[in-house]
């Protein structure tokens, strides 16, 4: 889920195992959905995006979910890394602007 | 790399002051967003960029204002800088606007931090 604030959600994983990240977003409306991935002093990076007429998209080691019954989306990293550790946001499309979570602290444990 | 980059990259300015953030989209790129980021937060929207005009905005007050110019590059101007002012500041290009059909992916910069003191 997304929280408000300086106490982002945090996800901790032993390098070379599964990661699932989660996102609930806010408007039933919303037909395309961006996940990000933000190092620390970086800007935001693309990494995978879906369109609402689809439930899943794979891209390298990534796999994105969309549930749009329930408003959800979840980011699997397979194999993580220690280099995917860093800050990951959903967005989604709304009107003219992508809107973001307050975003997941995903760190990978060596 | 995006392709998207930004000037100044940080930047001190104390209460009351103005500041002008640079922003040059990726190549081929028309529409321009710049988004605030807080500490420990996700960006938010303050307005959108397309063929030099502004193209949606979000919940930000006047003194927030912006320029696209021909080239495609955009500024955005902050007056009377408040100490909530203090944020990333990030600018990101695509190649149509956010809300058309083709749901165009942004790519964001770098991104500028200001300081307001």
């Amino acid at each position: 889920g997304e929280s408000v604030g300086l106490h982002l959600p945090t996800l901790s994983v032993q390098e070379g195992d599964n990661s699932i990240i989660n996102c609930a977003y806010s408007n039933s409306a919303s037909d395309y959905f961006i996940w990000y991935k933000q190092e620390s002093g970086k800007g935001p990076q693309f990494i995978i995006d879906i369109r609402s007429n689809m439930d899943k998209r794979q891209g390298q080691r990534v796999t994105v979910l969309l549930n749009k019954t329930v408003k959800h989306l979840s980011l699997q990293i397979a194999a993580t890394q220690p280099g995917d550790s860093a800050v990951y946001f959903c967005a989604e499309r709304d009107n003219n602007d992508m809107r973001f979570g307050a975003g997941t602290r995903l760190t990978v444990k060596p | 790399e995006t392709g998207v980059t930004q000037s100044p990259t940080h930047l001190i300015k104390t209460r009351g002051q103005q500041v002008t953030l640079r922003c040059s989209s990726q190549s081929g790129h028309n529409t321009v967003s710049w988004y605030q980021q807080a500490l420990g937060q996700g960006p938010q929207f303050i307005f959108q960029y397309y063929r030099e005009e502004e193209n949606g905005r979000g919940n930000f007050p006047p003194r927030f204002s912006g320029l696209q110019f021909p080239n495609y590059s955009s500024e955005l101007n902050v007056n009377a800088l408040e100490l909530d002012d203090s944020a990333l500041y990030l600018c990101a290009s695509s190649l149509a606007p956010t809300g058309g059909r083709s749901g165009n992916t942004i790519y964001f910069g770098e991104g500028s931090w200001l300081t307001v003191v």
